[in-house]
């Protein structure tokens, strides 16, 4: 089966830009997350998704952070304005767990953003 | 609430000698146990899952994990170490949440493997 697919691979932008990454996870899974590894740190969860519904948000920083899966399938994440502590690697995980089974995450290779 | 501690930011082994991959938890719960690994520039790969079945878990690629409730411990390990095995390693707890089931990494810990 076809893994999840992120792009871009890299992005460079200057601090009070925006960007845009893409998530498209395997066919038929129905959670989909956003996590954000901070180099030397583990991943911390963003957002994560059930279909088209956001499940938890709690710890996406709304001001300057948006996601969305409008039809159930693939994703984007924005920043607007980007800030320099921002640079970190976001990774998209999916899963075909209901949310309260255990299966596991499936990730994609991240988009490392480096904030200038 | 839950958290994971992996008590090693990097270990060094050579190359056919053991490894232990330390990580000790903490959960309201019976929580489920992850490891993970990733290695540079990719995503993170699936090792090994623990799901309340058998405490010792065989994952891939040799390695293992067995929990330990008294100890509040999922430790990792593999009995002869390889270059390829050179990586970051993550434990993972999993436990219902209002959400949920609710996953929290630990630190992660570099494994470097010596020629």
């Amino acid at each position: 089966e076809a893994g999840v697919a992120q792009s871009p691979r890299y992005k460079i932008i200057e601090k009070r830009q925006s960007v845009a990454f893409w998530c498209n996870p395997i066919s038929g899974h129905a959670t989909l997350y956003w996590y954000q590894q901070i180099l030397g740190q583990g991943p911390k969860l963003l957002i994560q998704f059930q279909n088209n519904g956001v499940v938890d948000d709690s710890q996406l920083p709304k001001d300057r952070f948006s996601a969305e899966r409008l039809k159930g399938v693939d994703s984007t994440l924005k920043i607007q304005p980007a800030k320099l502590e921002d640079s970190a690697v976001y990774l998209c995980a999916s899963s075909s767990r209901s949310r309260f089974d255990n299966s596991p995450l499936h990730f994609g290779n991240g988009t490392r953003l480096t904030v200038t | 609430a839950q958290s994971v501690t992996q008590l090693d930011s990097h270990v060094s082994v050579s190359e056919g000698t053991p490894v232990l991959l330390r990580c000790n938890y903490s959960s309201s719960y019976s929580p489920s146990l992850f490891w993970y690994v990733q290695h540079p520039n990719k995503g993170l790969q699936l090792l090994l899952k623990y799901t309340s079945a058998a405490t010792l878990v065989k994952g891939i690629n040799g390695f293992e994990a067995e929990f330990k409730k008294s100890e509040t411990s999922f430790h990792l390990t593999k009995p002869s170490a390889h270059m390829s095995d050179a990586a970051e390693y993550f434990c993972v707890v999993s436990e219902p949440g209002n959400a949920g089931n609710m996953l929290t990494f630990g630190g992660g810990t570099r494994l470097m493997v010596k020629p």
